[in-house]
């Protein structure tokens, strides 16, 4: 089992609506959660950090995180094509290591 | 304020040569952690430094070494290049070890040959 999982798409999704990305993780220890977002030939960016079980929005962006069922997700909702890209979930682990999952390679269509 | 600053930004080598790759903190930071992205394997973690002292180290040979200044600066040095090392080396910088977030420099792109 992969420490960080997501789907790795593409995950194509229309100009408008909610995008909804997904990610599990192993350790049932980790407190700290982040996502990234990726640009073709750019390095990630920090979008959104969650530490908490609930819900944190950020302007268009929704990060939600169970930690019973080891889930985090990321919405954007009214999604632009400006937010094509992959979408890293990061994973804070074991002995402070952030561990990353693969990667959902997001397409808004216009 | 300035973001994570990384040279050179591309480099070729050619197999058995050795580079070395440097990093500048975001101003503040202490921490900093080097990466390596390739399209097969993702994001890997190679180590982090904090305070001059590595705190954290990846599952890579001991071919990658690294190192950090007294002003947080930090190199990365990669011998004996093997085909399988091109790839995009990624540092990212926080203000301290352990769960804070992470900002990612623009990242070098090492192509060996």
């Amino acid at each position: 089992q992969k420490e960080v999982e997501q789907n790795s798409g593409p995950l194509s999704v229309p100009e408008g609506a909610i995008a909804s990305l997904n990610c599990t993780y192993s350790d049932r220890g980790s407190q700290s959660f982040f996502w990234y977002r990726q640009y073709s030939g750019k390095s990630p960016e920090l979008i959104m950090s969650i530490y908490s079980n609930g819900d944190k929005e950020d302007g268009r962006f929704t990060a939600q995180l169970n930690k019973a069922s080891q889930y985090v997700s990321l919405l954007i909702r009214d999604s632009q094509p400006s937010d094509s890209a992959t979408y890293l979930c990061a994973v804070i682990q074991g002995a402070q290591k952030l561990v990353f999952g693969q990667g959902t390679r997001l397409t808004i269509n216009p | 304020k300035a973001g994570v600053t990384q040279t050179p930004r591309y480099l070729i080598k050619t197999r058995g040569q050795q580079v070395t790759l440097s990093c500048s903190p975001i101003s503040g930071h202490r921490s900093v952690s080097w990466y390596q992205q390739t399209p097969g394997q993702g994001l890997q973690f190679l180590f982090e430094y904090f305070s001059e002292t590595q705190r954290n180290k990846g599952n890579f040979p001991g071919r990658f070494s690294g190192r950090q200044f007294s002003n947080s600066r930090s190199e990365m040095n990669v011998s004996t290049l093997e085909l399988g090392d091109s790839a995009l080396y990624l540092c990212a910088s926080s203000l301290s070890t352990g769960v804070n977030e992470q900002f990612f420099g623009p990242g070098t792109r090492l192509t060996v040959l």
